[in-house]
């Protein structure tokens, strides 16, 4: 089992729509970070969360520690969201090194 | 914030040859991260550079076949050495940067297709 796990896997929306992915974690973390990725490769940076919630514009990222549990929603999807968003925690004890979910491969039409 | 330049950003090499990625970072950080993407996988930690010292490999990862330079602050190498298809994959380096040293940088990824 791995210790990031996400769902979903894909997930296609039409514009306008609110969206939410889930990442769930294993083990203990220092923090959980959200990544987006374009199909040219890119990675950017979203959310590093260590507790309650966090607002970027239409982006809101949420984390429950007790439960181990993370959701990043979309208010609004727009086609410019298509994207693999990506779940990366902190392991407690690791320093800055990252453990990686599988991601969730979003797509919204227009 | 932290820029992060690769090169190449990609290249088709010959099975058996290697390949040097460099990266370059804007300001200067204490570690550097290389991670590799598989196709269609997630990313994986290949190594931690520390300048003046040894890369840290992960489990499954060997120097020999993936030496790492860390000559300074602001720059690292990583070789893919004596390549095969398997190595087909996007290498991406990466830091930790900012006031709070809490936001995660990375490069804009090098694509290695080995035939």
């Amino acid at each position: 089992k791995n210790e990031v796990e996400q769902s979903p896997q894909n997930l296609t929306a039409q514009e306008g729509e609110f969206i939410t992915i889930n990442c769930s974690y294993s083990v203990g973390i220092s923090a959980l970070h959200w990544l987006q990725q374009h199909p040219g490769g890119g990675i950017v940076s979203l959310f590093m969360l260590s507790s309650g919630k966090k607002k970027h514009g239409r982006l809101i990222a949420t984390i429950n520690i007790q439960e181990k549990h993370s959701s990043l929603h979309i208010t609004a999807s727009h086609p410019r969201d298509s994207a693999v968003y990506i779940c990366a925690v902190r392991r407690r004890g690791s320093g800055d090194k990252l453990t990686f979910g599988t991601g969730t491969r979003l797509a919204v039409r227009p | 914030s932290a820029v992060i330049s690769q090169k190449p950003s990609r290249d088709i090499c010959q099975r058996g040859t290697s390949l040097t990625i460099q990266c370059q970072v804007d300001s200067q950080v204490t570690m550097m991260f290389w991670y590799r993407q598989q196709p269609g996988q997630s990313l994986t930690l290949i190594a931690t550079a520390n300048q003046g010292s040894e890369a840290t490999y992960e489990s499954g990862f060997v120097i020999d076949k993936f030496p790492i330079s860390r000559p300074n602050l602001t720059f690292s190498t990583l070789t893919v050495s004596n390549m095969s298809p398997e190595d087909s994959s996007i290498y991406l380096c990466s830091v930790v940067a900012g006031a709070g040293q809490e936001t995660q940088y990375f490069g804009p990824g090098t694509r290695l297709l080995v035939l």
